[in-house]
């Protein structure tokens, strides 16, 4: 079966823009999480959508948010980038019905000048 | 959420077992023991899962001592591809962790000709 697809695969921004950012899960996959990884903090949880509602978070600004639609596919988007932003975003699809079995994408490799 | 603690680097050879291990004291009964491996610019991979004792698959073995404080994942020959990052995760199988996988520092493998 096809993985978790991450689009775009890399991207250049410019401060103060906003970026979206789409993940496709597994077929079947309700939970979709998101993920930034930098080589400083590694990797950290963004937030977490399931059916279209959003279960968890993490501790990012507002200026990070998503949404899930209803084939289960989810973006994220990042409002007024900063250069801190820079940073490798992975998703990751699961049922959401427990808390293993996750599949993460190759991310989306985010570059804020 | 148990705390992890692994090396943060290891090196090997071609052809040798390689084994790392995680410790974490503060395990909770209905923990699971999970590792993934990451390649650069890449999001991580499942590796292998465990409860207790020893669990095999067809790329590596995990052995869990009767305490549960401790785990080490188990390579055997390795090639120069498993070079990457090896985390060790501990978590719940539910409730308000939905979606937040913790990383810890993760182990650099390097494997050497």
């Amino acid at each position: 079966k096809a993985g978790v697809t991450q689009t775009p695969r890399y991207l250049i921004k410019t401060r103060g823009q906003q970026v979206t950012l789409s993940c496709s899960p597994i077929s079947g996959h309700r939970s979709v999480s998101w993920y930034q990884q930098t080589p400083g903090q590694g990797l950290q949880f963004l937030f977490e959508y399931f059916s279209e509602t959003q279960r968890n978070k993490g501790n990012f600004p507002g200026r990070f948010s998503g949404r899930q639609f209803s084939n289960s596919r989810s973006e994220m988007n990042v409002s007024t980038l900063e250069l801190g932003d820079s940073a490798l975003y992975l998703c990751a699809s699961s049922s959401g019905l427990s808390n293993y079995g996750y599949t993460f994408g190759s991310g989306t490799r985010l570059t804020v000048v | 959420l148990a705390k992890t603690t692994q090396p943060i680097s290891m090196d090997s050879y071609e052809g040798q077992e390689v084994n790392i291990t995680c410790s974490h004291n503060n395990i909770a009964t209905n923990d699971y023991i999970t590792w993934y491996q990451q390649f650069p610019s890449q999001g991580p991979r499942f590796i292998i899962q465990g409860y207790k004792t020893k669990v095999t698959n067809e790329v590596a073995s995990l052995f869990i001592p009767a305490d549960r404080k401790s785990s080490t994942l188990s390579l055997p020959r390795v090639s120069l591809s498993d070079t990457a990052v090896y985390y060790c995760l501990v978590g719940v199988g539910g409730g308000t962790s939905y979606g937040k996988l913790t990383f810890g520092q993760g182990t650099i493998l390097t494997v050497h000709p």
